[in-house]
């Protein structure tokens, strides 16, 4: 139980495109999903808290206008890059919150390339 | 949330038990200890987790002493599988839990 999936799983996009990401809960309800940002031989950095039905919590740094999630459902959570710069070139991951002790399930990530 | 300092590396051959250990000096009452791994481009994967004493499960031990200012993960008879980057995290569960800030956690190289 508790798997967390993402599409997909790796994307390569032009300098200037927009880019979406979509973070799902398989078999359980999330109303709390995370999004993380994890450079190379880095630690993860969390980006933002996705509540479903309302806005997202943007870490400090991080631009909302650049990296919008939308949490339409209990069971999806997506983040869209837009206008994605080669700086933006990163491993996104997501995580659902669930069960008693609010115990986060990660997602794979996704690889994302900016040329 | 409570800071944590981990090991950056630690190396280590198959058959053999790992002891990782984690500071975590300004641990609140409420914080709860928890331990994830992760492998190259996958999302971290949950181990285990604890309040104080001992826990285990089929993958791992957690030891935390009664001051619960630092914490060891213990992984019986390494295999070459188990090399990954060990988190160690530290946090509120009933207030919520929401984030979770990762530290630089500890690299694990297995050997043959």
């Amino acid at each position: 139980g508790a798997v967390v999936s993402q599409h997909p799983s790796r994307v390569i996009c032009k300098s200037g495109t927009s880019v979406k990401i979509e973070c799902r809960s398989l078999d359980f309800q999330a109303t709390t999903m995370f999004w993380y940002r994890q450079f190379p031989k880095q630690s993860l950095m969390l980006m933002a808290t996705s509540n479903e039905g309302s806005k997202a919590t943007y870490e400090q740094g991080v631009e909302k206008d650049k990296f919008l999630i939308n949490h339409a459902s209990l069971t999806l959570s997506t983040l869209t890059v837009t206008s994605a710069h080669p700086e933006d070139s990163s491993f996104y991951i997501c995580s659902a919150m669930s069960g008693p002790y609010n115990e986060q399930f990660f997602g794979p990530g996704t690889r994302l390339t900016v040329l | 949330l409570a800071k944590t300092t981990q090991p950056i590396s630690m190396d280590s051959y198959e058959g053999q038990e790992v002891n990782i250990t984690c500071s975590h000096n300004n641990i609140a009452t409420n914080d709860y200890i928890t331990w994830y791994q992760q492998f190259p481009s996958q999302g971290p994967r949950f181990i285990i987790q604890g309040y104080k004493t001992k826990v285990t499960n089929e993958v791992a031990s957690l030891f935390i002493p009664a001051d619960r200012k630092s914490s060891t993960l213990s992984l019986p008879r390494v295999s070459l599988s188990d090399t990954a980057v060990y988190y160690c995290l530290v946090g509120d569960m009933y207030s919520g839990y929401s984030t979770l800030t990762f530290g630089k956690g500890t690299m694990l190289l297995v050997s043959p």
